[in-house]
Protein backbone atom coordinates (compact mmCIF):
# COMPACT_ATOMS: atom_id res chain seq x y z
CA UNK A 1 0.00 0.00 0.00
CA UNK A 2 1.38 3.37 -1.06
CA UNK A 3 2.16 5.54 2.36
CA UNK A 4 3.48 8.50 3.62
CA UNK A 5 4.67 9.55 6.91
CA UNK A 6 5.85 12.43 8.19
CA UNK A 7 7.87 13.45 11.42
CA UNK A 8 7.98 14.75 13.74
CA UNK A 9 4.14 15.55 13.93
CA UNK A 10 5.06 19.31 15.59
CA UNK A 11 8.66 21.29 15.84
CA UNK A 12 9.50 23.89 18.25
CA UNK A 13 12.77 26.22 17.78
CA UNK A 14 14.09 28.79 18.59
CA UNK A 15 14.79 31.63 15.75
CA UNK A 16 18.13 30.56 14.28
CA UNK A 17 18.14 26.98 15.45
CA UNK A 18 18.66 24.82 12.20
CA UNK A 19 16.45 21.49 11.90
CA UNK A 20 15.30 18.90 9.60
CA UNK A 21 11.29 17.59 8.99
CA UNK A 22 11.62 13.78 7.42
CA UNK A 23 9.13 12.58 5.22
CA UNK A 24 8.90 8.58 4.78
CA UNK A 25 7.45 6.80 1.61
CA UNK A 26 6.37 3.32 0.41
CA UNK A 27 4.98 3.60 -2.98
CA UNK A 28 5.26 1.59 -6.22
CA UNK A 29 7.38 3.33 -8.44
CA UNK A 30 8.02 7.42 -7.56
CA UNK A 31 6.93 9.69 -10.32
CA UNK A 32 7.90 12.54 -8.06
CA UNK A 33 8.14 13.99 -4.46
CA UNK A 34 6.78 17.30 -3.12
CA UNK A 35 6.67 19.72 -0.55
CA UNK A 36 4.53 22.48 0.19
CA UNK A 37 4.03 25.07 2.90
CA UNK A 38 0.33 25.86 4.19
CA UNK A 39 -0.63 28.92 6.57
CA UNK A 40 -3.76 28.52 8.55
CA UNK A 41 -6.67 28.89 6.53
CA UNK A 42 -4.70 28.91 2.66
CA UNK A 43 -3.98 26.29 0.63
CA UNK A 44 -0.70 25.14 0.25
CA UNK A 45 2.34 26.75 -1.67
CA UNK A 46 4.23 24.73 -3.79
CA UNK A 47 8.06 24.40 -2.43
CA UNK A 48 9.84 21.79 -4.13
CA UNK A 49 9.33 18.74 -6.67
CA UNK A 50 11.68 16.15 -6.32
CA UNK A 51 12.22 12.71 -8.92
CA UNK A 52 14.95 10.55 -8.35
CA UNK A 53 17.20 9.78 -4.97
CA UNK A 54 20.48 12.31 -4.60
CA UNK A 55 18.70 14.87 -6.24
CA UNK A 56 18.76 18.51 -4.28
CA UNK A 57 16.86 21.77 -4.13
CA UNK A 58 17.04 24.64 -2.25
CA UNK A 59 15.33 27.82 -1.81
CA UNK A 60 16.37 30.89 0.48
CA UNK A 61 16.71 28.72 3.85
CA UNK A 62 15.35 26.12 2.94
CA UNK A 63 16.79 22.84 1.16
CA UNK A 64 14.59 19.62 -0.12
CA UNK A 65 16.62 16.15 -0.19
CA UNK A 66 15.32 12.70 -1.65
CA UNK A 67 17.10 9.28 -1.10
CA UNK A 68 14.94 5.86 -2.10
CA UNK A 69 12.92 5.63 1.18
CA UNK A 70 12.99 9.36 2.19
CA UNK A 71 13.13 12.75 1.86
CA UNK A 72 14.23 15.91 4.38
CA UNK A 73 12.80 19.19 4.53
CA UNK A 74 15.95 21.17 5.71
CA UNK A 75 15.44 24.55 7.89
CA UNK A 76 18.73 26.68 8.22
CA UNK A 77 18.55 29.77 10.87
CA UNK A 78 14.62 29.97 10.22
CA UNK A 79 12.96 33.15 11.13
CA UNK A 80 9.68 33.38 12.91
CA UNK A 81 7.61 33.74 9.41
CA UNK A 82 9.03 30.24 8.65
CA UNK A 83 6.37 28.76 10.88
CA UNK A 84 3.46 27.25 8.87
CA UNK A 85 2.52 23.31 8.04
CA UNK A 86 4.50 21.68 6.33
CA UNK A 87 3.33 18.98 3.79
CA UNK A 88 5.37 15.85 1.59
CA UNK A 89 3.18 14.11 -1.12
CA UNK A 90 4.68 12.08 -3.45
CA UNK A 91 2.97 10.75 -6.83
CA UNK A 92 3.13 7.27 -7.41
CA UNK A 93 4.02 5.53 -11.03
CA UNK A 94 1.30 2.82 -10.64
CA UNK A 95 -1.64 5.53 -10.51
CA UNK A 96 -2.52 6.43 -13.99
CA UNK A 97 -3.25 9.78 -13.17
CA UNK A 98 -0.87 12.56 -11.39
CA UNK A 99 -2.87 12.32 -8.19
CA UNK A 100 -0.71 12.75 -4.68
CA UNK A 101 -0.72 11.21 -1.78
CA UNK A 102 -0.46 13.42 1.13
CA UNK A 103 1.56 13.08 4.90
CA UNK A 104 -0.26 14.48 7.69
CA UNK A 105 2.58 17.13 7.97
CA UNK A 106 5.09 18.81 10.57
CA UNK A 107 3.65 21.74 12.46
CA UNK A 108 6.91 24.37 12.78
CA UNK A 109 6.71 27.21 15.06
CA UNK A 110 9.91 29.48 15.12
CA UNK A 111 9.98 31.47 17.69
CA UNK A 112 12.01 34.76 18.34
CA UNK B 1 3.51 32.27 -11.97
CA UNK B 2 1.05 28.94 -11.96
CA UNK B 3 -1.60 30.96 -9.64
CA UNK B 4 -4.94 29.49 -8.85
CA UNK B 5 -7.85 31.33 -7.50
CA UNK B 6 -11.13 30.31 -5.60
CA UNK B 7 -14.39 31.63 -5.13
CA UNK B 8 -15.81 32.34 -2.92
CA UNK B 9 -13.54 31.97 -0.18
CA UNK B 10 -16.29 31.43 2.41
CA UNK B 11 -19.93 30.26 2.37
CA UNK B 12 -22.38 29.90 4.46
CA UNK B 13 -25.38 28.06 3.76
CA UNK B 14 -28.59 26.73 5.10
CA UNK B 15 -29.13 22.68 5.51
CA UNK B 16 -30.73 21.15 2.02
CA UNK B 17 -29.30 23.79 -0.29
CA UNK B 18 -27.17 23.81 -3.00
CA UNK B 19 -23.64 25.70 -3.26
CA UNK B 20 -21.22 25.77 -6.01
CA UNK B 21 -17.24 26.95 -5.60
CA UNK B 22 -14.97 27.28 -8.58
CA UNK B 23 -11.79 26.81 -9.52
CA UNK B 24 -9.39 28.61 -11.77
CA UNK B 25 -6.32 29.04 -13.73
CA UNK B 26 -4.81 32.30 -13.73
CA UNK B 27 -2.03 32.16 -15.93
CA UNK B 28 -1.74 28.77 -17.29
CA UNK B 29 -4.12 26.26 -18.89
CA UNK B 30 -5.06 22.68 -16.55
CA UNK B 31 -6.03 19.60 -18.26
CA UNK B 32 -6.46 18.22 -15.10
CA UNK B 33 -7.82 19.72 -11.53
CA UNK B 34 -8.05 18.39 -8.48
CA UNK B 35 -10.48 18.78 -5.31
CA UNK B 36 -9.83 17.90 -2.05
CA UNK B 37 -11.24 18.69 1.36
CA UNK B 38 -9.50 19.56 4.45
CA UNK B 39 -10.63 18.68 7.75
CA UNK B 40 -9.03 21.04 10.98
CA UNK B 41 -5.61 19.90 12.05
CA UNK B 42 -5.69 16.89 9.80
CA UNK B 43 -4.02 16.37 5.78
CA UNK B 44 -5.96 16.96 2.81
CA UNK B 45 -8.25 13.91 1.38
CA UNK B 46 -8.59 13.55 -2.50
CA UNK B 47 -11.81 13.87 -3.42
CA UNK B 48 -12.36 13.81 -7.55
CA UNK B 49 -9.95 14.36 -10.50
CA UNK B 50 -11.25 16.36 -12.89
CA UNK B 51 -10.46 16.24 -16.69
CA UNK B 52 -11.12 19.19 -19.22
CA UNK B 53 -13.94 18.02 -21.25
CA UNK B 54 -14.90 14.61 -19.59
CA UNK B 55 -16.01 12.88 -16.77
CA UNK B 56 -14.97 13.65 -13.45
CA UNK B 57 -13.12 10.59 -11.49
CA UNK B 58 -13.89 10.75 -7.91
CA UNK B 59 -12.24 8.46 -5.02
CA UNK B 60 -13.51 5.60 -2.72
CA UNK B 61 -16.08 6.81 -0.70
CA UNK B 62 -17.22 9.55 -2.00
CA UNK B 63 -20.21 10.76 -3.62
CA UNK B 64 -20.65 11.44 -6.98
CA UNK B 65 -24.02 12.90 -6.96
CA UNK B 66 -23.43 15.14 -3.94
CA UNK B 67 -20.25 16.38 -5.02
CA UNK B 68 -21.09 17.60 -8.62
CA UNK B 69 -17.62 18.26 -10.51
CA UNK B 70 -17.91 20.26 -14.07
CA UNK B 71 -14.62 21.28 -15.97
CA UNK B 72 -15.50 23.05 -18.82
CA UNK B 73 -12.70 24.83 -20.05
CA UNK B 74 -8.60 24.26 -19.30
CA UNK B 75 -8.66 27.15 -16.79
CA UNK B 76 -12.07 26.51 -15.12
CA UNK B 77 -13.39 23.53 -12.43
CA UNK B 78 -16.17 23.58 -10.18
CA UNK B 79 -17.21 21.70 -7.17
CA UNK B 80 -21.17 22.02 -6.57
CA UNK B 81 -21.92 20.73 -2.97
CA UNK B 82 -25.78 19.42 -3.45
CA UNK B 83 -28.32 19.26 -0.46
CA UNK B 84 -25.63 20.39 1.72
CA UNK B 85 -25.63 18.86 5.30
CA UNK B 86 -23.80 20.22 8.39
CA UNK B 87 -21.62 17.16 7.84
CA UNK B 88 -20.53 18.67 4.70
CA UNK B 89 -19.28 21.81 6.36
CA UNK B 90 -15.40 21.91 5.73
CA UNK B 91 -12.32 23.33 3.80
CA UNK B 92 -12.02 22.40 0.25
CA UNK B 93 -9.11 22.90 -1.77
CA UNK B 94 -8.65 22.73 -5.69
CA UNK B 95 -5.44 22.64 -7.49
CA UNK B 96 -4.39 22.43 -11.14
CA UNK B 97 -1.72 20.27 -12.73
CA UNK B 98 1.23 22.24 -14.89
CA UNK B 99 4.12 20.11 -16.17
CA UNK B 100 3.01 17.49 -13.65
CA UNK B 101 3.29 19.71 -10.71
CA UNK B 102 0.43 20.70 -9.00
CA UNK B 103 -0.61 24.29 -7.47
CA UNK B 104 -3.33 24.99 -5.12
CA UNK B 105 -5.76 27.60 -4.41
CA UNK B 106 -6.30 29.20 -1.19
CA UNK B 107 -8.95 27.03 -0.65
CA UNK B 108 -13.16 27.73 0.47
CA UNK B 109 -14.64 27.64 3.88
CA UNK B 110 -18.02 25.96 3.59
CA UNK B 111 -20.00 25.97 6.88
CA UNK B 112 -23.61 24.68 6.54
CA UNK B 113 -26.00 25.30 8.98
Amino acid sequence: EDQVTQSPEALRLQEGESSSLNCSYTVSGLRGLFWYRQDPGKGPEFLFTLYSAGEEKEKERLKATLTKKESFLHITAPKPEDSATYLCAVAPRSYNTDKLIFGTGTRLQVFP
Amino acid sequence: GAVVSQHPSRVICKSGTSVKIECRSLDFQATTMFWYRQFPKQSLMLMATSNEGSKATYEQGVEKDKFLINHASLTLSTLTVTSAHPEDSSFYICSAESSYEQYFGPGTRLTVT
